[in-house]
């Protein structure tokens, strides 16, 4: 199956400080890629789709000026933390997907652990 | 609303023992029913896909049934492993243009020896 890579693999930093975690489609090209928040024994949460050469969609709630997100290629997204605190400390998960005649898929990325202290 | 709901949300069972993990869901029209696999700590994989037409997906140990008329689907593991100890999620694909996936809150497996 088709590979998506985060990185870093986890990230610690401090309150007020800005990171920037990587999202790449190895071995495909994503013309759309999501990114999800995931609290420990919760499921995962949409929080923006990233579309290639264009803005991210936001969902509700989620502050497109904290969750800053970049999708220059079709094989790479960015999300960057701007100003974390140590409520952003989550579990960040991307997902591309993949489109092929008459179907499509997403495969998601390891995810990286980011911690606020 | 559009909604997928699983049971149990945990489950311990012996290893090589059989379990079965439930999934309702209110989302109509669907294009595909998902389930995935997810360690602690790791980005889920999937395990199975089906579409609305397909009853049953098998892959390895793992069976995946689907009743449309119901809105309900299983995930059957058989004999199960020590490495079966994970989160089973349950994720649903809309009939719509936006590519967003409706995701269960997931069973948690663990399997003892």
């Amino acid at each position: 199956g088709a590979v998506v890579s985060q990185h870093p693999s986890w990230v610690i930093c401090k309150s007020g400080t800005s990171v920037k975690i990587e999202c790449r489609s190895l071995d495909f090209q994503a013309t759309t890629m999501f990114w999800y928040r995931q609290f420990p024994k919760q499921s995962l949460m949409l929080m923006a789709t990233s579309n290639e050469g264009s803005k991210a969609t936001y969902e509700q709630g989620v502050e497109k000026d904290k969750f800053l997100i970049n999708h220059a290629s079709l094989t790479l997204s960015t999300l960057t933390v701007t100003s974390a605190h140590p409520e952003d400390s989550s579990f960040y998960i991307c997902s591309a997907r993949e489109e092929r005649e008459g179907w499509d898929e997403q495969f998601f990325g390891p995810g990286t652990r980011l911690t606020v202290l | 609303k559009n909604q997928v709901e699983q049971s149990p949300q945990s489950l311990i069972i012996l290893e090589g023992k059989n379990c079965t993990l439930q999934c309702n869901y209110t989302v109509s029209p669907f294009s595909n029913l998902r389930w995935y696999k997810q360690d602690t700590g790791r980005g889920p994989v999937s395990l199975t896909i089906m579409t609305f037409s397909e009853n049953t997906k098998s892959n390895g140990r793992y069976t995946a049934t689907l009743d449309a008329d119901t809105k309900q689907s299983s995930l059957h593991i058989t004999a199960s492993q020590l490495s079966d100890s994970a989160s089973y999620i349950c994720v649903v694909r809309p009939m719509d243009s936006s590519y967003k996936l409706i995701f269960g809150s997931g069973t948690r497996l663990l399997v003892r020896p």
